[in-house]
């Protein structure tokens, strides 16, 4: 069966620090992605971040970058620089390319302060 | 600019009712997909569809039914609603993964209530 897992519900962090949001995943299958979207107060998705099951290198998208640990089944979100408007939801979710069945994790809020 | 539309933005229906969500999509993707959004539960996947006339069962398809006659709509419908579907509702749609990059791209949302 595939899963994401989201373990914290929320998370604070204080403007221009960095944060890591974590996730974990179970799949059987060696092909899958790994996405990270955000859910901010208005409900919109915005995709951010996409890491491939064969990419060597983790993933870097402006402040956002996907570290990636295969052996553990990881895929943690790293914000560097955090700014007021990145407090949103945050959802991970895997796609695995035999079914293409996408599935989410349970989301984690994070509220940026000042 | 490409679009997922959803028929309503707001839904407010009664207990019993049949009840029809639509989405349509203009980006000529195969794949399409239904969750329901609960506070504490994240997206979940109640149908999908990779072609016409296609579906595949999510994780809580119970009390839902999908239909996709042509490529761009796909609705869910709730054939008796109840008051525990009330949620948000969102649709999204994606290339098979066949073409590369698969991002999913979503509508905006529709928030059904059952009293």
């Amino acid at each position: 069966a595939q899963k994401i897992t989201q373990t914290q519900p929320g998370m604070f962090v204080q403007e221009k620090e960095a944060v890591t949001l974590d996730c974990t995943y179970d799949t059987s299958d060696p092909s899958y992605g790994l996405f990270w979207y955000k859910q901010p107060s208005s409900g919109e998705m915005i995709f951010l971040i996409y890491q491939g099951s064969y990419d060597q290198q983790n993933a870097t998208e402006g402040r956002y970058s996907l570290n990636f640990q295969k052996a553990r089944k990881s895929a943690n979100l790293v914000i560097s620089a955090s700014q007021l408007g990145d407090s949103a939801m945050y959802f991970c979710a895997m796609r695995v390319y035999n079914t293409d069945k996408l599935i989410f994790g349970t989301g984690t809020r994070l509220q940026v302060f000042p | 600019d490409v679009k997922v539309t959803q028929s309503s933005r707001y839904l407010v229906k009664r207990t019993g009712e049949k009840v029809f969500l639509e989405c349509v999509q203009d980006m000529d993707h195969e794949n399409m997909f239904w969750y329901r959004q609960d506070p504490g539960l994240g997206l979940r996947l109640i149908y999908f569809s990779y072609d016409v006339k296609m579906k595949e069962k999510g994780d809580i398809p119970e009390g839902y039914s999908v239909s996709r006659e042509k490529k761009e709509r796909f609705s869910l419908i709730l054939e008796s609603a109840s008051t525990n579907q009330t949620s948000m509702y969102l649709c999204a749609n994606s290339p098979l993964t066949g073409t590369g990059y698969t991002e999913a791209f979503f509508g905006q949302g529709t928030r059904l209530t059952v009293v």
